[in-house]
């Protein structure tokens, strides 16, 4: 079968660091996505991990272990606006995406 | 540019009928996917098409439902008849040519079957 794990909330302060995890067991990758969620909006793409490694863009980071089938996103100097539900998402080998069931982040003053 | 766009934005109908779920992904995009988000079940992928074919359809939950795209600017994801545990927020979304890892998404349909 085809898993992804990731904890299903998270709070944290404004300006605060917060890392939202998330492992996976799927037939088939070719790399991991992460999506956020705004409350009644539409999942919009954050970032994408192939190899292993940290990927940077602004103040969101993502991480990738191929080999431990685990990576995480890691939003830094947290805003009210960051708050909202984050996704894992695996690309398996048919080029489907495959969601995890979000991670809830609440970003508290 | 548009983003993808999807109509009606909120559907309400009565067990039994016909629901009709359009949508109109971004010009050049060559793959198109339907999802399904529930709280019970999360974000479900329903089908997806390249090139106007439909490649991979296993997640389409019954023979109630039925998706197809004519032409490169234009699907539909028909329920047929629809019951009350259709009710969800269906989004499409689509792909750039050779751009594996990024899908943009419409502004989701919010259906309900009462």
């Amino acid at each position: 079968g085809q898993s992804l794990e990731q904890p299903s909330e998270v709070t944290a302060v404004e300006g605060a660091i917060v890392q939202i995890n998330c492992t996976y067991q799927t037939s088939g990758f070719y790399g991991l996505s992460w999506y956020q969620q705004h409350d009644g909006g539409a999942p919009t793409f954050l970032s994408y991990n192939a190899l292993d490694g940290l990927e940077e863009t602004g103040r969101f980071s993502s991480f990738l272990s191929r080999s431990d089938s685990y990576g995480y996103l890691l939003l830094q100097e947290l805003q009210m606006k960051d708050s909202a539900s984050y996704f894992c998402a695996v690309e398996d080998s048919s080029y489907k995406l495959i969601f995890g069931s979000g991670t809830r982040l609440l970003v508290r003053p | 540019d548009a983003g993808v766009i999807q109509s009606p934005r909120h559907e309400v109908t009565e067990m039994g009928q016909e629901v009709t779920l359009r949508c109109k992904p971004i010009s050049g995009h060559d793959y198109l996917f339907w999802y399904r988000q529930t709280m019970m079940r999360g974000l479900e992928l329903l089908i997806y098409f390249n090139n106007n074919v439909p490649i991979d359809d296993s997640g389409m939950p019954e023979d109630r439902f039925s998706a197809k795209m004519p032409n490169a600017s234009f699907s539909t994801l028909k329920i047929q008849p629809s019951e009350p545990r259709d009710s969800a927020v269906y989004f499409c979304a689509s792909r750039r040519p050779g751009d594996t890892d990024t899908q943009y998404f419409g502004p989701g349909t919010r259906l309900t079957v009462l």
